[in-house]
Formats: C-alpha cells, structure tokens, sequence
C-alpha cells in the first residue's frame, strides 16, 4: 500500500514570497490533515478535511494561509505571504475509520521550509 | 481543551539500558492515546495506541505502554534500548468530541549511547 505523498520534500524562500505544497493521501481514506512542526515543538494542526468541506482551520492563520482539497483526494496548503516564523516541516496526513471508531492516521515524511 | 506533556525534552540512555518515556494528558471524556517516533527528516510512525480494553499496550520495534487512568499517564516504555531506538518520540491524544483531533505533546529526544 503507497503512502502518504508530499511535495516538494524541501523548499527555501525569501520572506513576502509565496510558496504552495502538495499531499495525495493514501488512496480511500476520506479525512486529510495538515500539521505544522516547529523546530523542537510537537506537530499542530492546521486544518482537517473531511472528503473535500473543512471540518477544522481554527489554527490556520487565514490571512495568509489558505488550503483546498478538489474532488477531495488531494490537497495543496498555500502561504502568501510568508514570514520568518513560518519556516518549519509542514505535514500531511490521511486517516479512515476503524471498527473501533478510531480514525488512525498515516503520515507523510512532510515539507521542510525555510523562509529567510 | 486536551493537552499533553511530556518530561524531558532529551533523554540519553545507554544501549541495552530501559526506554522510559513520561506522558501526562488532560482530557475531558476518555481518550484515545497514541505514541508516534520520527526519525530524522521522516514523517511520524504509529508505535503503539490505547483505545479501549487492556490497559497494557505492545506496539512495535519491543515498545510498550500503560495505561494510567488515575495517574492520567501514558508512559511509554522499552526493556533494552537498541542504537535504533534514537529518534524523537511525541505523545498524542485524540479528542473523540472534535472530529478526533490529536493534539501533541512536546516531543522527547532519544540519545542511545553505545
């Protein structure tokens, strides 16, 4: 079974410019997630999908990230524009429902950015 | 809202010695707990989880952890530690009322010393 996929794997920018990646979830599983992981700090959600509507961005700082799932399948996460603070690995993953009501989720090996 | 803490940032352990890895969480209802390992430029691996049942829980690579509803703990715990084992270790909890959201703790940092 494939995995998560991310790309790019690593990604520097210049502060104010924009930057875009990409996840495609294991193939079936309905609900996407997007983490950011500070250097030395635990993954923190950004925004979870469920099929392609939203079910939580209340951590997504919206003026200047966005993030879409069409068809919902895959998603891209944007920042536009990016600031110092947002160098850190972004992560993806997908998940599906157990028997036992537990949604397990599977994630990919991230995007590790640097803004200077 | 949940949180979780982990003591100890770092942890250096010699090879052959115990893993003990401390995980304490709040939560309102009962929780689903997870403990993930990422290794350096790795996404997160699933080591073990506690959902319902035996409160003692074996997951992978010889890991295992309990359970503590009183203490509301979740240590994480490996018998002899192997050159492998360095990688950093979050503990996670699932909020079953908010679309099973995890929230991390800190991460602890494994240094197996040969």
């Amino acid at each position: 079974e494939a995995g998560v996929a991310q790309s790019p794997r690593y990604k520097i920018i210049e502060k104010r410019q924009s930057v875009a990646f990409w996840c495609n979830p294991i193939s079936g599983h309905a609900t996407l997630y997007w983490y950011q992981q500070i250097l030395g700090q635990g993954p923190k959600l950004l925004i979870q999908f469920q099929n392609n509507g939203v079910v939580d961005d209340s951590q997504l700082p919206k003026d200047r990230f966005s993030a879409e799932r069409l068809k919902g399948v895959d998603s891209t996460l944007k920042i536009q524009p990016a600031k110092l603070e947002d160098s850190a690995v972004y992560l993806c993953a997908s998940s599906f429902l157990t028997s036992g009501g537990l949604y397990e989720q599977y994630f990919g090996p991230g995007t590790r950015l640097t803004v200077t | 809202a949940q949180s979780v803490t982990q003591l100890g940032s770092h942890v250096s352990v010699s090879e052959g010695a115990l893993v003990l890895l401390r995980c304490n969480y709040s939560s309102s209802v009962p929780p689903y707990l997870f403990w993930y390992v990422q290794y350096p430029n790795q996404g997160l691996q699933l080591l073990l989880k506690y959902t319902t049942g035996a409160t003692l829980v074996k997951g992978i690579n010889g890991f295992e952890a309990e359970f503590k509803k009183s203490e509301t703990s979740f240590h994480l715990t490996k018998p002899s530690a192997h050159m492998s084992d360095a990688a950093e270790y979050f503990c996670a909890v699932s909020d079953r009322a908010a679309g099973n959201k995890l929230t991390f703790g800190g991460g602890t940092r494994v240094l197996v010393k040969p």
